[in-house]
């Protein structure tokens, strides 16, 4: 069964540094791959996604991230956090033909 | 004009009443999912409709009943509620099954005492 794992339930940077959340990935093909974001007491926003076309993809709020096969990751970054960035993250995948399947997310609090 | 409501927002009651939570879309999309996110913030699929038809229905206890009586609409009814059903509970919706992008609710956050 295809299945996400977010290494790290809490990330915590600063103000203008490395944002990197991990999420790897087990799945007998190609899968489609997502990071949402949640912001507190609020619905999933959808930040990026993967679809089998180009390995490097960008989303919303500067944010990117990079499937690579052969490590079976799908990590997030963003190169300069900023305060508006703390929220919940979590890594999806897409089983097919149906839902969408969660990994446990994880926390990203930034410091000033 | 909000994509995806649910309502009500919050929902506060005693363990073994009846309840429902309706969700609307007016996006025009086909399919409608039910979420619960967990004390942890855990996310389950519970249940999909694709133009009201049942298609994913996980294991879920038979007290959680959902009902779609178009597609633009998919509520969610609870009998004989119990502790364990505290959470908070997220309708989304996608053009088709096989669409990437979800919309996601702003979330239904259910409280059993």
């Amino acid at each position: 069964a295809q299945s996400v794992t977010q290494l790290g339930s809490h990330v915590s940077v600063s103000e203008g540094a490395l944002v990197l959340l991990r999420c790897n990935y087990s799945s007998s093909v190609p899968p489609y791959l997502f990071w949402y974001v949640q912001y507190p007491n609020q619905g999933l926003q959808l930040l990026l996604k993967y679809t089998s076309a180009a390995t490097l993809v960008k989303g919303i709020n500067g944010f990117e991230a990079e499937f690579k096969k052969s490590e079976t990751s799908f990590h997030l970054t963003k190169p300069s956090a900023h305060m508006s960035d703390a929220a919940e993250y979590f890594c999806a995948v897409r089983r097919a033909g149906t839902a969408l399947i969660f990994g446990k997310g994880t926390t990203l609090s930034v410091s000033s | 004009d909000t994509a995806v409501s649910q309502t009500p927002k919050y929902l506060v009651t005693q363990m073994g009443n009846d309840k429902s939570i309706k969700c609307e879309q007016n996006l025009g999309h086909d399919t409608m999912y039910w979420y619960k996110q967990d004390s942890k913030k855990f996310l389950k699929i519970m249940f999909s409709y694709n133009n009201k038809e049942l298609i994913i229905n996980e294991t879920v206890p038979n007290r959680f009943s959902p009902k779609s009586p178009d597609k633009a609409h998919l509520n969610l009814h609870i009998n004989s509620l119990e502790l364990g059903d505290s959470a908070v509970y997220f309708c989304a919706s996608s053009q088709d099954r096989q669409s990437y992008g979800y919309t996601f609710g702003s979330g239904t956050r259910l409280t059993v005492v």
